[in-house]
Parts: C-alpha cells; sequence; structure tokens
C-alpha cells in the first residue's frame, strides 16, 4: 500500500522549474514525506524528506501543505539530467519500516 | 566504500539453477532492505534487516528466495530453482536511524 498518489507522467521545459505533485490524505501525524528519484539503469537517489514544515536542499525544494495531506517537489531550474521516474513515499522517520514505492511520476525535461 | 556495494552487477543463470546475490551496506548503517524491480515495474519489497532482529521476510515471494546477513554487515539474497519470472533487477539498500535509504546499483538477473 503505496498510500500516495502522483501523475503517472510529466513534462519540463529545460531551464524551467518542475513541480511534481503528490496526494497523502491518509498521512498519520508521525509520517513524513519522502522524495526520492530512479534514473534509468540505477538504483533509486535519495533526494529531500520533511514532515510539515517547507524543506529546501542543494536539489530540490519541497512543500507540504498546512493541512499535510499533499506535497509538490520543485526542481528549480529542471535539466535533461532530471529526467527519471520520481517517487513519492509516507512513512515515519525510523527506519524499521518499509518504504511503500508507487509507481511515481515519470518525468521528461524536454530540450 | 563510501556507498552500497552490490555484486555481481550482471548474471545470467539457467532456468533451475541457484544464485546467490550479495550486497555490502555502507559501514555501520543498522537496517538493511532488498527490494526487486521486473523491467517497467515499481520496486517490491522483499526482507528487510535490523540489527539483531529478526528479519521481516514478508516480501519474498516463496519459499525459494532467503536471505541472510552475516555480521550486522553483508547479505546474501538466494533464490533458489530459478524461474523465468525471477528476472529482474534486484535492489539493495541500507540505513541509519532517522533517514532515507541509500541504494545500491542492483544485480540484474536473467533467467534463460
Amino acid at each position: 500500500d503505496a498510500k500516495t498518489t502522483q501523475p503517472p507522467s510529466m513534462d519540463c521545459a529545460e531551464g524551467r522549474a518542475a513541480n511534481l505533485p503528490c496526494n497523502h490524505s491518509t498521512i498519520s501525524g508521525n509520517e513524513y514525506v519522502y522524495w526520492y528519484r530512479q534514473i534509468h539503469s540505477q538504483g533509486p537517489q535519495y533526494i529531500i524528506h520533511g514532515l510539515k514544515n517547507n524543506e529546501t536542499n542543494e536539489m530540490a525544494s519541497l512543500i507540504i501543505t498546512e493541512d499535510r495531506k499533499s506535497s509538490t517537489l520543485i526542481l528549480p531550474h529542471a535539466t535533461l539530467r532530471d529526467t527519471a521516474v520520481y517517487y513519492c513515499i509516507v512513512r515515519p522517520s525510523n527506519t524499521g519500516n518499509q518504504f511503500y514505492f508507487g509507481t511515481g511520476t515519470s518525468l521528461t525535461v524536454i530540450p | 566504500g563510501a556507498g552500497v556495494s552490490q555484486s555481481p552487477s550482471n548474471k545470467v543463470t539457467e532456468k533451475g539453477k541457484d544464485v546467490e546475490l550479495r550486497c555490502d551496506p555502507i559501514s555501520g548503517h543498522t537496517a538493511l532492505y532488498w527490494y526487486r524491480q521486473s523491467l517497467g515495474q515499481g520496486l517490491e519489497f522483499l526482507i528487510y534487516f535490523q540489527g539483531n532482529s529478526a528479519p521481516d521476510k514478508s516480501g519474498l515471494p516463496s519459499d525459494r528466495f532467503s536471505a541472510e546477513r552475516t555480521g550486522g554487515s553483508v547479505s546474501t539474497l538466494t533464490i533458489q530453482r530459478t524461474q523465468q519470472e525471477d528476472s529482474a533487477v534486484y535492489l539493495c539498500a541500507s540505513a541509519a536511524n532517522n533517514y532515507g535509504y541509500t541504494f545500491g546499483s542492483g544485480t540484474r538477473l536473467t533467467v534463460v
């Protein structure tokens, strides 16, 4: 049970911001939102995670709605190398609970 | 090394043979996970190890699949009597507490 819903695919022009939405309406109070991406033929790569505050790192920004029922991953200036499948996952922060990877969003960055 | 190492990177085996896949996690990571990914599909959880606790085997698809983790470090996933439907990329990940996974590059298994 992935507990998240994402659009199956999106396109984004190179250099523009990519905004990837995720719905997690059944999220519990102790569950974090994690984002991973998987570039073709590689293992998934951690991007960012957050609980309720917006987060930013060198890769992306994570915007979580006040009710925590949805979030948006923002790649501020998409490049061709950002073409990948992006997975939104919810789980408690402590290890001991597996990540349920859904089908994710296939992002294609167009030159 | 700094990352999760998996070997072999590619394995072609005949139907009915046994295979062993190896995972070297990041040093100090107490949690280790195995997933598999069939072509064009999402990740499927197989098994999870945490320290000295009994592993969570709830994702293993059949009794032909087993895994062990020796000394809390290296893990081996064994598939006995391989079938063609076992063909997939087998991914290993390790994690420290309160943080996300680090995945290896996977072993691509092809059963012919």
